[in-house]
């Protein structure tokens, strides 16, 4: 069955990295589109990025557009999330979801998604 | 972007009582609409698509209508399993964007 496990999660100072990691099995990794959606402590879901089931485009939420950086490695079936200069406001539990029915980002649904990895920036 | 209003932001019911909860975009959307539920440490789990379409696997006292801007989701006869969040999110265009939720609480 479709599988999706994220890691690479702990806690960072302010202004420090984190690469977070999404491990997909149980279906042709090369042919889905992916997204990083995160929910803050006591908040509500929030979309991240997707990246291209060809890895040919990516786009960001505003929020962490020039500080997250999406990618994948179909060879090894895995999605990962490089965060840079992370704030306290990125303190959150990251989830990865698979795109399906959609058309270039837009127009579909996530049905799958990971136990979430969480994320926690503090001094 | 799209702003997504859900409400109630919470409710609190019994097993076996009706549920209706409603989101409202900021635009038309279609029915670019998907629920979905999300448990306490647990990973989202999506229940309807397109607005109206039941998932595989989901029970059917799941149930989702509307177009355009205003949407439900209905919970016939709430289950024990069924207290948790759901969300309403849009993908008619991108930044795809979310409600703020709505928990759903044992009464």
């Amino acid at each position: 069955q479709v599988q999706l496990v994220e890691s690479g999660g702990g806690v960072v100072q302010p202004g420090r990295s984190l690469r977070l990691s999404c491990a997909a099995s149980g279906f042709t990794f090369s042919h889905y589109g992916m997204h990083w959606v995160r929910q803050a402590p006591g908040k509500g879901l929030e979309w991240m990025t997707i990246i291209f089931y060809d890895g040919s485009e990516k786009y960001y939420a505003d929020s962490v557009k020039g500080r997250f950086t999406i990618s994948r490695d179909d060879s090894k079936s895995t999605l990962y999330l490089q965060m840079n200069s992370l704030r306290v406001e990125d303190t959150a539990v990251y989830y990865c979801a698979r795109e399906a029915g959609g058309d270039r980002g837009v127009r579909g649904y996530f049905d799958s998604w990971g136990q979430g990895t969480l994320v926690t920036v503090s001094s | 972007d799209i702003q997504m209003t859900q409400s109630p932001s919470s409710l609190s019911a019994s097993v076996g009582d009706r549920v209706t909860i409603t989101c409202r975009a900021s635009q038309s959307i279609s029915t670019y609409l998907n629920w979905y539920q999300h448990g306490p440490g647990k990973a989202p789990k999506l229940l309807i698509y397109a607005a109206s379409s039941l998932q595989s696997g989901v029970p059917s006292r799941f149930s989702g209508s509307g177009s355009g801007t205003d949407f439900t989701l209905t919970i016939s006869s709430l289950e024990p399993e069924d207290f948790a969040a759901y969300y309403c999110q849009q993908t008619y265009s991108s930044p795809l964007t979310f409600g703020g939720g709505t928990r759903v609480e044992i009464k």
